[in-house]
């Protein structure tokens, strides 16, 4: 089974709609990221969360939100999607061992906001 | 300077070649890098760490000139299972203490060919 999973794994909605995109770890990790990546832009931080009671804003938080509902889970929330939105989002944890930690992906979300 | 600037190619090269990516970053106060192997439609792996001057890994190889603040990634005796895009990552220059958020490259493509 893989360590980290995120679902769905591909989504297609609506301009306006809310979509929530789960994250869960079984590596045991502290640290859970939200990242998106866009053709030609990389890979952007979005939110990441130290343990359950911190959650930082990252370069790009506007337009989305993110709970931790657990050490094992981190949502990822567009209240009203908008297209450009449309990328693919990347869940991401590292555990609090070093000074930068190596990240563990997950497999990844295709979102399309028509 | 962009925080971590990569050429992104791609470098098409036959089976057995030696490909060189460079990479540039900004942060002076980095102390680590990496470098990351994304598939297409994949998410990003973990394909070296460098703390030091230089790792080396079977058939790839990593350096690091800080002074010139650049890392380089050598890949000898290229196959096709190579092909990929590969990112160069660095710890971000505005993380407060201790550098848990990574920059990423925009990645360069690789394309072994038979």
């Amino acid at each position: 089974d893989a360590d980290v999973t995120q679902t769905p794994r591909n989504r297609i909605t609506k301009t306006g709609k809310r979509i929530m995109l789960e994250c869960s770890q079984t590596k045991g990790h502290d640290r859970m990221y939200w990242y998106r990546q866009d053709p030609g832009l990389g890979l952007r931080l979005i939110y990441y969360s130290f343990d359950v009671k911190d959650i930082n804003k990252g370069e790009i938080s506007d337009g989305y939100s993110v709970s931790r509902q657990a050490q094992a889970k981190f949502s990822l929330s567009l209240e009203s999607a908008i297209p450009n939105q449309t990328a693919l989002y990347f869940c991401a944890t590292s555990d609090s061992s070093g000074y930068a930690d190596t990240q563990y992906f997950g497999p990844g979300t295709r979102l399309t906001v028509l | 300077r962009k925080e971590v600037e990569q050429d992104p190619g791609p470098f098409n090269v036959p089976e057995g070649a030696t490909v060189a990516f460079n990479c540039t970053y900004s942060n002076s106060a980095s102390q680590s890098f990496f470098w990351y192997r994304q598939d297409c439609r994949k998410e990003p792996k973990l394909l070296m760490s460098v703390y030091s001057s230089g790792n080396e890994d079977g058939r790839f190889t990593a350096q690091l000139n800080r002074a010139s603040q650049y890392i380089s990634l050598l890949i000898r005796d290229s196959k096709l299972s190579d092909s990929a895009t590969y990112l160069c990552v660095v710890p971000s220059s505005d993380s407060g203490a201790g550098s848990y958020q990574l920059t990423f490259g925009k990645g360069t493509k690789l394309s072994v060919i038979p």
